[in-house]
């Protein structure tokens, strides 16, 4: 389709483990965005990029988080040793440039650390 | 440091009544762009209208309308004659207008269009 696409849509894994989720932003947009969003909560801002450098990452929790973007195009979030606050569902958006504010979301990676 | 603040966690009303979302923001920044988003069920958030700061027209699509004021820090967002098809999360949202933040989201309002 030519929406944004994260794969997996849902993910359940144990305390401790490694989590890759992907985003397949929409061709030719520049940015792409990584959200966390809890249950009842707004999405909460978590990295950007511009191409392929991260912008701004700011907005990870911590080390154990990481992201890449290696040719500008699809981007991978990485969680380590992942506990249980961090399930949330993980929200990708993507954007033709920088700050037009209308981004593009895909449907979300639901993530369960039990 | 921006802030929004959506006030209303849930909201129901009967169909074709008019309902009123409202969404209070603090910024620092002179210029700066607001936008209203929809999440429906299927968890995808879309796009509904960006505004910008100098700008403080209402404005109206359809059944949708925006009051902008910018001299109490509001945004509100009303859908006129509601349907059942509105029922959604609404988050309202802010970034400034340098390029070099991503939005801030509410904690968005729960809106339930009963039949």
């Amino acid at each position: 389709g030519a929406g944004v696409s994260q794969t997996p849509s849902n993910k359940v894994t144990e305390k401790g483990k490694y989590v890759e989720l992907r985003c397949d932003p929409i061709s030719g947009h520049t940015a792409l965005y990584w959200y966390r969003q809890s249950l009842g909560q707004g999405p909460e801002f978590l990295i950007y990029f511009q191409g392929t450098g991260a912008a701004d990452d700011s907005g990870l929790p911590n080390d154990r988080f990481f992201a890449v973007r290696p040719e500008g195009s699809v981007s991978t979030l990485k969680i380590q040793r992942t506990e249980r606050g961090d399930s949330a569902v993980y929200l990708c958006a993507s954007s033709p440039s920088l700050n037009t504010g209308e981004l593009f979301f895909g449907e979300g990676s639901r993530l369960t650390v039990l | 440091a921006q802030k929004v603040t959506q006030a209303q966690t849930e909201i129901s009303v009967v169909e074709k009544e008019d309902v009123t979302l409202d969404c209070v923001y603090e910024t620092r920044d002179t210029t700066y762009y607001l936008f209203w988003y929809k999440q429906p069920p299927s968890g995808e958030l879309v796009f509904l209208i960006r505004r910008n700061s100098f700008d403080e027209q209402n404005e109206i699509s359809g059944r949708y309308s925006w009051n902008f004021q910018k001299s109490t820090s509001s945004f509100n967002f009303t859908i006129t004659a509601s349907q059942v098809v509105d029922s959604a999360v609404y988050f309202c949202a802010l970034s400034d207008d340098s390029g070099n933040t991503p939005l801030v989201f509410g904690k968005g309002t729960r809106l339930s269009v009963i039949a």
